[in-house]
């Protein structure tokens, strides 16, 4: 069975750094992208960028070029999101998801809640 | 970047109605590379269509997606309960890949 477990939920001060995390399992994890995805309060989704495993080729979205990083570890099966400075803006939920072969997004994470607050 | 446009923000339906929601985009999206997700309460999305018209796994046969090029649609059939919820249609065939705004279809 094919599953993507994330992190737990975070607080965290303005200025502060951040990585949440996605593990997936029951599938090869090299094989397929694993994108992020933004939803910010009572609003929609958006597409953040996503990376391949397998050699690391990353794509971010203009949106969030710069502001954030992604990566992964293969030897473990987990992917990452990162922050080096967190903004009040950033405060959203966080979802990883699995692209089947023609680019749709079949398996989802649970979510992380990430909250930042002075 | 490929804009997507949802239309209605909301639809008040009851069960048991057709419900008819719209997704337009701002340049043809590539080989209908569109897909459509419905998302819950406290819960992830879950894929619904792709490819435009192609039903995912386990989903009932209420749903049906249709379109091309700049307009795509997505039919209920027949409102289940359990159907009351928000729908992204995304598309995927242009970097970045990019979603609507949502239709909140809720309940009359």
């Amino acid at each position: 069975e094919v599953q993507l477990v994330q992190s737990g939920a975070e607080v965290k001060k303005p200025g502060e750094s951040l990585k949440i995390s996605c593990k997936g399992s029951g599938y090869s994890f090299t094989s397929y992208w694993i994108g992020w995805v933004r939803q910010m309060p009572g609003k929609g989704l958006e597409w953040m960028g996503i990376i391949y495993p397998g050699d690391s080729d990353t794509r971010y979205s203009p949106s969030f070029q710069g502001q954030v990083t992604i990566s992964a570890d293969k030897s473990i099966s987990t992917a990452y999101l990162q922050w080096s400075s967190l903004k009040a803006s950033d405060t959203a939920m966080y979802y990883c998801a699995r692209p089947a072969l023609d680019g749709t997004l079949d398996y989802w994470g649970q979510g992380t809640l990430v909250t930042v607050s002075s | 970047e490929i804009v997507l446009t949802q239309s209605p923000g909301t639809l008040s339906l009851s069960p048991g109605e057709r419900a008819t929601l719209s997704c337009r985009a701002s340049q043809s999206v590539s080989s209908s590379y569109l897909a459509w997700y419905q998302q819950k309460p406290g819960q992830a999305p879950r894929l619904l269509i792709y490819g435009a018209s192609s039903r995912a796994t386990g989903i009932p046969d209420r749903f049906s997606g249709s379109g091309s090029g700049t307009d795509f649609t997505l039919t209920i059939s027949r409102l289940e309960p359990e159907d009351f919820a928000v729908y992204y249609c995304q598309q995927y065939g242009s970097s970045p890949e990019t979603f609507g705004p949502g239709t909140k279809v809720d309940i009359k």
